[in-house]
């Protein structure tokens, strides 16, 4: 069945940068996008952005323009997100979740990844 | 861009009882794009709704889900103690997702 596997939780100082990595399994890789989703504390979730691992186009939210990057690899069916420039409001589980173009949803998430930023 | 509002924002029921959450948008749009999540403490969402009326595969027939325009209802015909939890509404557009703020169903 569908899995995607998120990389272990990060600590990090003001200014950083954190690059948190999501391996899929059970499905083909290229066949479906993936956003990146962010819960802060007592916070709704939040979108961050959405990449294509066939073609790797990406799409930010217009809030992390300039200091988040998504790319991908294929021959290890992974994505990764980096997010530079951290600040204590960027503490947050940071979930890749699966797109389903059957769906219009998502319809498989990772685990959560825990970032927290403090000095 | 789409705002969803949820309400209530804390439901509380005694097992057996019925649920109904409601998402009302800022904007209309069609329902083919709204779906609602479930999540426990500790875990990522869980897909129970798509096309604002279709079950996700597994999902139990107990959860239902209706609506059109800016107004949508998830309703849970009789809570079962596995069910208690927080739930989103999500829309999705042009790549995009937003989510509400959620609706903490809580044992009475």
């Amino acid at each position: 069945q569908v899995h995607l596997v998120q990389s272990g939780a990060e600590v990090k100082k003001p200014g950083a940068s954190v690059k948190i990595s999501c391996k899929a399994s059970g499905y083909t890789f290229t066949s479906y996008y993936i956003h990146w989703v962010r819960q802060a504390p007592g916070h709704r979730l939040e979108w961050l952005g959405i990449i294509n691992p066939s073609g790797d186009d990406t799409t930010y939210a217009q809030n992390f323009q300039g200091r988040l990057t998504m790319t991908r690899d294929t021959s290890t069916s992974t994505v990764y997100m980096e997010l530079s420039s951290l600040r204590s409001d960027d503490t947050a589980v940071y979930y890749c979740a699966r797109h389903s173009y059957d769906y219009i949803a998502t319809d498989s998430w990772g685990q959560g990844t825990l970032v927290t930023v403090s000095s | 861009e789409i705002v969803l509002t949820q309400s209530p924002g804390t439901l509380s029921l005694s097992p057996g009882e019925r649920a109904t959450l409601s998402c009302r948008a800022s904007q209309d749009f069609s329902s083919s794009y709204l779906a609602w999540y479930q999540q426990k403490p500790g875990q990522a969402p869980r897909l129970l709704i798509y096309g604002a009326s279709s079950r996700a595969t597994g999902i139990p027939d107990r959860f239902s889900g209706s609506g059109s325009g800016t107004d949508y209802t998830l309703t849970i015909s009789r809570l079962e103690p596995e069910d208690f939890a927080v739930f989103y509404c999500q829309h999705y557009g042009t790549s995009k997702l937003t989510f509400g703020g959620g609706t903490k169903v809580e044992i009475k």
